[in-house]
């Protein structure tokens, strides 16, 4: 039973314009989300977080929102670049130090 | 620099052969994690530890082991149990505090001939 749910497994994107890449999760005690992005054959960055208590959290061309009533959280990428080429990773946790839930991934690309 | 050492970065194994996978950090970090990566699956908790000297099953243990007993150090042995062996493994570690991120390897490719 999965309970992050990346219901896209890829999604092409020109350059200069918006990525969405989406999460559904299940487990209403979730608090506490997270995006990484992963390169083939390496380990995945940390991009951004944000906690239950909020709605939106922006750090330069990345902004996540989250709909808790909707138990739904999205990654908006803009501009979007041909480096943002990756597979991405929503993940969730009850509490800033509870063990991570990861989704199965997105795989973005972004076409010059 | 800080960060997290795992190695090897790819090990061929023979079926029925136990490997060893070693990840060292030097972040500080109490917490630290063994994930697997599969193709299509996303990323897996095999063990944790949150000290010293304890660790806990994650939702795939079977036919892996780990040890703790050094806070630096958090080593998977892939035995000849695990049915499946062949995946990306990877390493991370967290710190203590609100933003609780965790921080990866760079992976380990175990490919079972």
């Amino acid at each position: 039973d999965q309970q992050v749910k990346q219901n896209s497994p890829s999604l092409s994107v020109q350059e200069g314009r918006i990525s969405i890449l989406n999460c559904d999760y299940t487990n209403s005690m979730f608090d506490y989300f997270l995006w990484y992005k992963k390169y083939p054959a390496e380990g995945p960055t940390f991009l951004i977080s944000i906690s239950s208590i909020k709605d939106k959290n922006e750090d330069g061309r990345f902004t996540v929102f989250l709909n808790k009533s909707a138990k739904h959280l999205s990654l908006h990428i803009v501009p979007s670049q041909p480096g943002d080429s990756a597979v991405y990773f929503c993940a969730a946790s009850w509490g800033s130090q509870g063990n991570l839930i990861f989704g199965k991934g997105t795989k973005l690309s972004v076409k010059p | 620099d800080g960060g997290i050492t795992q190695s090897p970065k790819y090990l061929f194994r023979k079926e029925g052969q136990n490997v060893t996978l070693s990840c060292e950090q030097n972040l500080n970090h109490d917490a630290m994690y063994w994930y697997r990566q599969d193709p299509g699956q996303g990323l897996r908790l095999i063990y944790y530890s949150q000290i010293v000297n304890d660790f806990q099953k994650g939702d795939i243990a079977e036919g892996y082991s780990v040890s703790r007993e050094k806070k630096e150090s958090f080593p998977l042995t892939v035995t000849s149990a695990q049915k499946n062996p062949t995946a990306f493994y990877l390493c991370a570690s967290r710190g203590t505090g609100y933003t609780g991120e965790l921080f990866f390897g760079e992976g380990s490719r175990l490919t079972v001939l």
